[in-house]
């Protein structure tokens, strides 16, 4: 079962264009929402990451989006540039038994054209 | 800036052989993790350590894989025999204790089982 679900699997944005990656979890226990970047060949890298105590987190040209009603959060990233073409992963993780433990999307492949 | 090390970074391998990762996590980082990362998909938890323990070894499949982390620092992962499925990349990241805390990722071991 998967515990985050990610859309689009791939994505095609244009130079300066923003791009959107969506997210989208059930487990209400879920308490830390961070976004991962992968370059081929490369570990994910932390990108930015939320708390649900708060709707919107920004840190450059990249948004995460929250909506704790709907379970869903996403990823903006505004005036994309060919150097953020990578794989782009959201996750989750909370408290109890699986403290720490991150689910992860199953990614998004993104393309930005020059 | 400290990273987390892994090593070697591509293992090619015959099937029913035994293979072994290992990982330096960032030094202080007490919470280490194994995640395996199908081509195409987003890394799934095999094993949490906290120190020496195991916090977290539900999804690790027992009958082939073992992981040890013995003195609370470096650890090993190991496959013995290794099946055609398990072909993928072996990401081990660390962080501080507690949830919600960032995961840093190493670079991964790319297994090839042929």
């Amino acid at each position: 079962q998967q515990q985050v679900k990610q859309s689009p699997q791939s994505l095609i944005v244009q130079k300066g264009g923003i791009s959107i990656i969506n997210c989208a979890y059930e487990n209400t226990a879920f308490d830390y929402f961070p976004w991962y970047q992968q370059f081929p060949g490369k570990g994910p890298a932390l990108l930015i990451a939320i708390r649900p105590d708060v709707s919107e987190k920004k840190e450059g040209r990249f948004t995460i989006s929250f909506n704790k009603s709907a379970k869903q959060f996403s990823l903006h990233i505004m005036d994309s540039q060919p150097g953020d073409s990578a794989t782009y992963f959201c996750a989750a993780s909370g408290g109890g038994s699986t403290l720490g433990r991150l689910y992860f999307g199953r990614g998004t492949q993104l393309t930005v054209w020059p | 800036e400290a990273e987390v090390a892994q090593s070697p970074r591509y293992k090619i391998t015959e099937k029913s052989q035994a293979v072994a990762f290992w990982c330096d996590p960032i030094s202080g980082h007490a919470t280490l993790y194994w995640y395996r990362q199908i081509l195409g998909q987003g890394p799934e938890l095999l094993v949490q350590f906290q120190d020496e323990s195991v916090v977290d070894d539900s999804q690790l499949p027992k009958d082939r894989f073992s992981a040890e982390r013995l003195k609370g620092v470096d650890s090993t992962l190991k496959i013995q025999p290794a099946e055609l499925g398990d072909s993928a990349m072996y990401l081990c990241a660390s962080s501080f204790p507690g949830g919600g805390e960032t995961q840093y990722f190493g670079p991964g071991t790319r297994l090839l089982v042929l």
